[in-house]
């Protein structure tokens, strides 16, 4: 059974910092990877897909990366901004008939 | 496009109701899901379609109903509401890309209190 874990619970930096957040999951063999944010009371955005194929995708300020033989992916966020404060989601889908797995998430605070 | 939407935003029942979540989508995406979140419990997958006429359970499916006679609503009906079904409820819809991978959007979010 997949499992997904995102450590830390809660991260807090001062504006301006690179950062990175952290998602391991126990089952190398995925279909994709998914980072999602969700502001508060809010629903979840599609931030970045990673296919089991690819290493990295970028978006802008973000960057993920996958390394399927440790289990890892990380999102880099460079340049933090006060409104990137949210809650990160790391979601993994086993399979292409399989469910997303996700991670309990990463709530980021980013002070001015 | 309006992506996922989903209505109500808040309701509020007493144990025992029923009540209809709508969910609908504009994407023509052939997959759609509902899922709860919880504090402390993250996302749980409660039922997916992956087409018209097509549903099956997911990981918290008990008390739960849906069906899918059209790609674009998913409804989700709740048969008889209990304080446990206290939650926010998410529709999704997602699509395999031809290139490889499979995207899934949300919808806002119904927050549910069962009193």
């Amino acid at each position: 059974k997949q499992e997904v874990t995102q450590i830390p619970a809660a991260l807090s930096v001062p504006e301006g910092e690179n950062l990175v957040l952290n998602c391991s999951f126990t089952d190398s063999a995925i279909y994709n990877l998914q980072w999602f944010r969700q502001d508060p009371g809010k629903g979840l955005t599609s931030l970045l897909l990673i296919q089991s194929s690819q290493r990295e995708q970028t978006s802008g300020r973000l960057n993920a990366s996958l390394d399927k033989s440790s289990g890892r992916s990380t999102l880099y966020i460079a340049a933090s901004q006060p409104g990137d404060s949210a809650t990160y989601l790391c979601a993994v889908k086993a399979g292409a008939n399989s469910k997303l797995t996700f991670g309990k998430g990463i709530t980021l605070s980013v002070r001015p | 496009n309006a992506g996922v939407t989903q209505t109500p935003k808040f309701q509020v029942l007493k144990t025992g109701q029923s009540m209809t979540l709508q969910c609908a989508q504009d994407m023509n995406h052939e997959y759609m899901s509902w899922y709860r979140q919880d504090p402390g419990m993250g996302l749980r997958l409660i039922h997916y379609s992956v087409g018209a006429g097509i549903t099956d359970q997911g990981e918290v499916p008990n008390g739960y109903n849906v069906s899918r006679s059209t790609t674009e609503d998913f409804p989700l009906r709740l048969l008889s509401a209990a304080p446990s079904q206290t939650s926010v409820y998410f529709c999704a819809s997602s699509y395999r890309r031809t290139s490889g991978g499979e995207e899934q959007f949300f919808g806002p979010g119904t927050r549910l209190t069962v009193l």
